[in-house]
């Protein structure tokens, strides 16, 4: 999986509690990202990163938050405000080689709201 | 906002057969396109990119096309193995129109023995 760990790989908890989604790399990229897969849908933009301190809301940022506070690690916060927190979560990461971004993914993370 | 349809959501092909898989959009060019590979609860992997001012890229059995005017791209695998059984991806780079990568749902790909 190119180099990108996420865990736990399942997730479970109650409506209400928010929770915490590991993502590292070590592929010295700048830019990180996390997406949502729903069945049935294309991947969906929540956040992404492109150098560390500094992160920009993607498509569907409402009820999540994220911090990048090392180039290596980029965490997603699911909160108890996310109405339908239930899926498969995706942490990508990418390098810049002058004109395109190639993105690495990680295993995913499937979570499972009760 | 850019919508992206892929043919269908799942196809069926007999081992040996070439299969096209397409990657239609709505609005604007991208600066570039990607297919990517994704297996049953696994991230996706990478497979080819395409720029806007090429025609066709080719890698081992895979074959990418893009054509503006049409806003279409052609994913094609020739002697297909059931090992090519996955889901394929298309993505269009939309930063340059203040987007950030918009992803098709995807095409589930089942090759038959």
């Amino acid at each position: 999986d190119g180099g990108i760990t996420q865990s736990p790989k399942y997730l479970f908890r109650k409506e209400g509690q928010n929770v915490t989604l590991s993502c590292e790399q070590n592929l010295n990229h700048d830019a990180m990202y996390w997406y949502r897969q729903d069945p049935g849908q294309g991947l969906r933009l929540i956040y992404y990163s492109q150098i560390v301190n500094d992160f920009q809301k993607g498509d569907i940022a409402e009820g999540y938050s994220v911090s990048r506070e090392k180039k290596e690690s980029f965490p997603l916060t699911v909160t108890s405000a996310q109405k339908n927190p239930t899926a498969f979560y995706l942490c990508a990461s990418s390098i810049y080689d002058g004109s395109s971004y190639e993105q690495y993914f990680g295993p995913g993370t499937r979570l499972t709201v009760t | 906002s850019q919508k992206i349809e892929q043919n269908s959501e799942a196809l069926n092909i007999q081992e040996g057969k070439t299969d096209t898989l397409t990657c239609n959009y709505t609005n604007y060019s991208p600066a570039y396109l990607e297919w990517y590979r994704q297996d049953p609860g696994r991230g996706p992997v990478f497979l080819l990119l395409i720029r806007e001012n090429e025609k066709e890229k080719r890698k081992e059995r895979l074959k990418v096309t893009f054509d503006t005017t049409l806003k279409q791209s052609l994913f094609h695998i020739t002697a297909s193995q059931p090992a090519d059984s996955a889901t394929y991806l298309c993505a269009l780079d939309m930063r340059r129109y203040g987007q950030n990568f918009v992803f098709g749902p995807g095409t589930r790909l089942s090759v038959l023995p």
